[in-house]
């Protein structure tokens, strides 16, 4: 079975600084990796996936990821912070088998505060 | 750009009431799920649907709970009589192919509270 952690419940950085958004996963197999974003009383919107291709992904909104499979990892990304990512953002893992990639496994989400 | 939508966005009903939770999947989709986040929790899979039958479900996904395709666009979500660990936000995503290949895309959720 896949998991993810994300270190971290709550980040918060200043405008215009690095944000990294840790995310580490636990699978058998190199897995399928999605990083979500939620803003305040909406949905979840896909920013990014991995799915075997470049190991350095790039999303929306200047995001990016990097698949590290020596470390398990799959951060999340975004050279200068804007005030309107503030919000949630879940990492996600999917399996590649036929019995497991219908289901996504959430990590607990890391909540992203920008200060101006 | 497509959209997967859900009605309504919030229900309120008593305890052993049954509610029926509302979704229109991106119309070229072909795999439905459902989703969800009891407050301050992580977000959990229900259950995957496709060509018209449950794929996978959760330990979570028990009688009390069923999902259909009564027509060519909706996908509900059925709770038989709801109890008051079902308050939760629901969620309906869908995707054009295996959620690994093209990703899952999620509605805006349906929070239900069950008093």
């Amino acid at each position: 079975a896949q998991s993810v952690t994300q270190l971290g419940s709550h980040v918060s950085v200043s405008e215009g600084a690095l944000v990294l958004l840790r995310c580490n996963y636990s699978s058998s197999v190199p897995p399928y990796l999605f990083w979500y974003v939620q803003y305040p009383n909406q949905g979840l919107q896909l920013l990014l996936k991995y799915t075997s291709a470049a190991t350095l992904v790039k999303g929306i909104n200047d995001f990016e990821a990097e698949f590290k499979k020596s470390e398990t990892s799959f951060h999340l990304t975004k050279p200068s912070a804007h005030m309107s990512d503030a919000a949630e953002y879940f990492c996600a893992v999917s399996g590649r088998s036929s019995g497991s990639a219908r289901q996504l496994t959430f990590g607990s989400g890391t909540q992203l505060t920008v200060l101006p | 750009e497509p959209e997967v939508t859900q009605t309504p966005s919030h229900q309120v009903t008593q305890m052993g009431q049954e509610v029926i939770l509302h979704c229109v999947p991106i119309s070229n989709h072909l795999y439905f799920y459902w989703y969800r986040q009891i407050l301050g929790q992580k977000v959990e899979f229900l259950v995957s649907f496709y060509n018209n039958e449950i794929s996978e479900k959760s330990e979570i996904f028990d009688d009390q709970f069923s999902v259909e395709r009564p027509d060519g666009s909706n996908f509900t979500l059925k709770i038989r009589s709801t109890k008051l660990e079902d308050s939760a936000m629901y969620f309906c995503a869908s995707s054009a192919g295996l959620a690994g290949a093209q990703g899952q895309f999620f509605g805006p959720g349906t929070r239900l509270t069950v008093l």
